[in-house]
């Protein structure tokens, strides 16, 4: 079982410029979610998904886009990459949203933006 | 003000011995989470707390609802214990303290 797979591991961005994060999971997991995670601060909800087709916003949604076509895939897109979205991101899926849930996170993505 | 706090922010003990880690929240929740980050990065879940105790080998956590209270316990510490210990507490959505970071000296 591969579990969350994240793409890329690195990645360094110019301002303005847009990307995707790619985040897929084989364990037919319908909660799905992204974070970033910056210093001193711990890891903030971006988005999150309870399953294909349905999306919603977290903590920090501004600058950022997502969407769900299907379980497996819940990809993160930039717009117009600002320094100030320099971060470790991680996406994370589980069997549903409660309190009987454990999480699988991926192994992250550094991202800076110059 | 964040709505999980950890303690300690940085903890350094020697092997072998026994390490309590805090978490307090200030909102009713339905499940509590202890994650270890290793040094490369990456993110496991450890337990999932919504009442009392869990015990996974040398790693006890409790959980005290009505105090808001949560504790992460290492039993005989390890060298390869050395880890960052994230609390996340889950209501509409998850919110994560921001981490206390482990280091066991041999």
């Amino acid at each position: 079982n591969a579990g969350v797979t994240q793409t890329p591991k690195f990645q360094v961005l110019k301002t303005g410029q847009s990307m995707t994060l790619q985040c897929a999971q084989d364990m037919n997991h319908e909660y799905m979610s992204w974070y970033r995670q910056d210093p001193g601060m711990g890891l903030r909800l971006i988005h999150y998904s309870v399953g294909a087709g349905i999306t919603d916003q977290g903590e920090v949604p501004n600058g950022y886009n997502v969407s769900r076509s299907t379980t497996e895939d819940f990809p993160l897109r930039l717009l117009s990459a600002a320094p100030s979205q320099t971060s470790v991101y991680f996406c994370a899926s589980s069997p549903g949203q409660g309190a009987n849930y454990g999480y699988t996170f991926g192994s992250g993505t550094r991202l800076t933006v110059v | 003000k964040n709505e999980v706090e950890q303690s300690p922010q940085n903890l350094t003990a020697q092997e072998g011995e026994f390490i309590t880690i805090n978490c307090s929240y200030s909102v009713g929740i339905s499940a509590l989470h202890w994650l270890q980050q290793h040094p490369g990065g990456g993110i496991v879940s450890l337990f999932m707390l919504s009442s009392g105790k869990k015990k996974h080998g040398r790693l006890i956590a409790t959980i005290n609802i009505q105090e808001k209270h949560s504790s992460l316990h290492i039993t005989a510490s390890h060298p390869r214990d050395s880890a960052v210990y994230i609390c996340a507490v889950l209501w509409s959505d998850m919110r994560f303290g921001a981490g206390t970071r482990l280091t066991v000296k041999p």
